[in-house]
């Protein structure tokens, strides 16, 4: 299977935009880019995913590079609620593509 | 619309004993996951269960656990003569379909510790 890396921390400040990276040179042409998130105490939740292009949602943005070997989770005015550990995950077309592999993810933290 | 729910939050049981672990779907879910995360570490998938159907159990211990999802009321796995090494965080999660395109709804998982 594909494997993504990412920063174990990173930091930001509320209400400025955050770029949160992963490398996944592996990454096969069927594999989708999903992120989830799990703020402390809780399970974690989906937040956005791409296979190509960019992707818009409430939560946040996805900006996938032109060769798919790495992508980035944008979040635009990051608050105080923001602050949990964000997974980048591969996840294959077909076969057995429920399997969601959470790796140890980027811990954010959002200074007031 | 609830949530995936589970329940109890925090289960605290004594080695040996047995833990049972509890997980409603959303509404109209009909396929069940179940993930372990120990301390300091990722969630790992354990099983994957639709109505009254394992369908992959790869990630289960071969001993002492199992898990069910019968026609009526909710998914259950089950811990049989729990060690200290159980003692994590189980997390339930619920999707109308396993497609690469669905998203997995997780409950607030139940923590356990054994004593």
């Amino acid at each position: 299977d594909a494997k993504t890396t990412q920063p174990n921390s990173m930091e930001s400040n509320e209400e400025e935009p955050v770029h949160l990276p992963c490398n996944h040179s592996t990454i096969s042409g069927t594999d989708y880019i999903h992120w989830y998130r799990q703020l402390p105490s809780q399970g974690p939740e989906y937040v956005i995913h791409g296979l190509t292009s960019n992707v818009n949602n409430r939560m946040a943005s996805l900006a996938i590079a032109e060769d798919r070997k790495s992508s980035t989770l944008i979040l635009h005015r990051a608050t105080l609620r923001d602050a949990a550990v964000y997974y980048c995950i591969l996840r294959r077309s077909g076969g057995s593509n429920y399997k969601l592999t959470f790796g140890k993810g980027t811990l954010l933290t959002v200074n007031p | 619309n609830a949530g995936v729910m589970q329940n109890p939050r925090h289960l605290v049981r004594r080695r040996g004993q047995e833990a049972r672990l509890r997980c409603s779907p959303m509404k109209g879910h009909s396929h069940v996951y179940w993930y372990r995360q120990l301390p300091e570490e990722g969630l790992k998938f354990m099983v994957y269960l639709q109505k009254e159907n394992i369908i992959d159990e790869s990630g289960m211990p071969k001993e002492r656990f199992s898990a069910e999802f019968p026609k009526e009321g909710p998914s259950i796995l089950r811990i049989q003569q729990v060690v200290r090494g159980d003692s994590a965080a189980y997390f339930c999660a619920s999707s109308p379909s396993p497609g690469e395109s669905y998203e997995q709804y997780f409950g607030p998982g139940t923590r356990l510790t054994v004593t």
